[in-house]
């Protein structure tokens, strides 16, 4: 079974500053990663993933991720946040099976202040 | 393409009343997935279909929930009878099989239910 632990429920920031939104899971096998955004009322947009390879991995809209094994960690970074980042940003997994199941965490609220 | 498809967006119900959520998938997308997010957690996936057929239901509450995909096309999720815990937003999603030899979920805008 996997988990997924996003260790910031908030995350106030200003614009143009940087900004990283932490995320560990714990998985017995291997998985893939992702983080999806969500705006106010709309569904999961997905920003980037992890499958293999290059552990630094670049998503949509300037932001990025790095696959840490030893840690079972998966942290998201944007050097320089706008207004419109703020959002809700959750973290999942899947296994590598082909089923597509995702497992999330419990999301991070971005505000982003001018 | 057009994406996922939801209706309806927002839903006020009492406790003990019925209520059905639809989703219609994006064209050709196998497979479907209906996820509950209460307020303040991640969704959980609640069924999983692949075409008509089941694939995971292990954590949708039998004894309330039910959930169909006639024809392997459109689903529909019902609550009955609704509970206050039932409160949330109802995702659906499907996913095709990408580039990279995984299934990429897509995600409707989702159900708001709220139950008094």
């Amino acid at each position: 079974a996997q988990s997924v632990t996003q260790l910031d429920s908030q995350v106030p920031v200003f614009e143009e500053a940087p900004v990283e939104l932490r995320c560990n899971y714990s998985s017995s096998v291997s998985v893939y990663l992702f983080w999806y955004v969500q705006y106010p009322n709309q569904g999961l947009q997905l920003l980037l993933k992890y499958l293999s390879g290059s552990t630094l991995v670049k998503g949509i809209n300037g932001f990025e991720a790095e696959f840490n094994k030893s840690q079972t960690s998966f942290h998201l970074r944007k050097p320089s946040v706008h207004i419109s980042d703020t959002a809700e940003y959750f973290c999942a997994v899947s296994d590598r099976g082909n089923t597509g199941k995702l497992i999330f965490g419990q999301g991070t609220t971005l505000q982003v202040k001018p | 393409e057009a994406g996922v498809a939801q209706s309806p967006r927002y839903k006020i119900i009492e406790k003990r009343q019925s209520v059905a959520f639809w989703c219609n998938p994006i064209s050709g997308h196998a497979t479907l997935y209906w996820y509950q997010q209460i307020l303040g957690q991640g969704p959980k996936l609640l069924i999983q279909f692949q075409n008509n057929g089941v694939v995971d239901d292990s954590q949708l509450p039998k004894d309330r929930f039910s959930a169909e995909r006639l024809k392997g096309v459109d689903s529909t999720l019902k609550i009955q009878p609704a509970k206050l815990e039932d409160s949330a937003v109802y995702l659906c999603a499907s996913s095709s099989l990408g580039t990279d030899g995984r299934y990429e979920q897509y995600f409707g805008p989702g159900t708001r239910l709220t139950v008094t």
